[in-house]
């Protein structure tokens, strides 16, 4: 089964609207984090975003903001005001403390393309 | 500024032959991952290593080694590469804990004809 689960390979946005890249996960340990990472067409990931389990309210950066839904297992990123430089994979990861706090999954990604 | 590099950015290698990826860290992270990654598959992970000399299986290991003698550096060596390890490769590094965030070297694109 699917850890996590990113259901929009491909997104379009205008510039300067809000836009919201779905993530569900699958995990039985109360502990984990979530994380989001932009991969620019240069190719490097970038960390956006972390979530904790146990934290209450939604994660923000800047114009990121994490949508945490706790019993639904959602996980979604929120990016307000797109901008061209927006443009670029999106993945959504989660580490569970189950795995030493090593491991991380990912998702397959979704694909965001901003329009001017 | 944090850095993770990697020895090759391109990389064009025959059926057959021994290949070998370098990933360095300046950051002193105990934690040292490579993953690949293909499209429509997301980063799945080879192997990490969270100490000198010490190494686990990710979730895809079949065809890959890897070997870490010092704590910045990490290398994934392909025996004897086959087409479909054909790729782009990721090295990235971390603090521990579930909390903490990955750092990515600019990637490996392997190419095995």
């Amino acid at each position: 089964a699917q850890k996590i689960t990113q259901t929009q390979p491909g997104m379009f946005v205008q510039e300067k609207e809000a836009v919201t890249l779905d993530c569900t996960y699958d995990t039985s340990d109360q502990s984990y984090g979530l994380f989001w990472y932009k991969q620019p067409s240069s190719g490097e990931m970038i960390f956006l975003i972390y979530q904790g389990s146990y934290d209450e309210q939604n994660a923000t950066e800047g114009r990121y903001s994490l949508n945490f839904q706790k019993a639904r297992k959602s996980a979604n990123l929120v990016i307000s005001a797109s901008q061209l430089g927006d443009s670029a994979m999106y993945f959504c990861a989660m580490r569970e403390s189950n795995t030493g706090g090593f491991k991380t999954i990912f998702g397959a990604g979704t694909r965001l393309f901003v329009k001017a | 500024d944090v850095k993770v590099t990697q020895s090759s950015r391109y990389l064009v290698k025959r059926t057959g032959e021994k290949v070998f990826l370098e990933c360095v860290q300046d950051m002193d992270h105990e934690n040292m991952f490579w993953y690949r990654q293909d499209p429509g598959l997301g980063l799945r992970l080879i192997y990490f290593s969270y100490d000198v000399k010490m190494k686990e299986k990710g979730d895809i290991p079949e065809g890959y080694s890897v070997s870490r003698e010092k704590k910045e550096r990490f290398s994934l060596i392909l025996e004897s590469a086959s087409t479909n390890q054909t790729s782009m490769y990721l090295c990235a590094s971390s603090i521990s804990g579930t909390g903490a965030e990955q750092y990515f070297g600019p990637g490996t694109r392997l190419t095995v004809t």
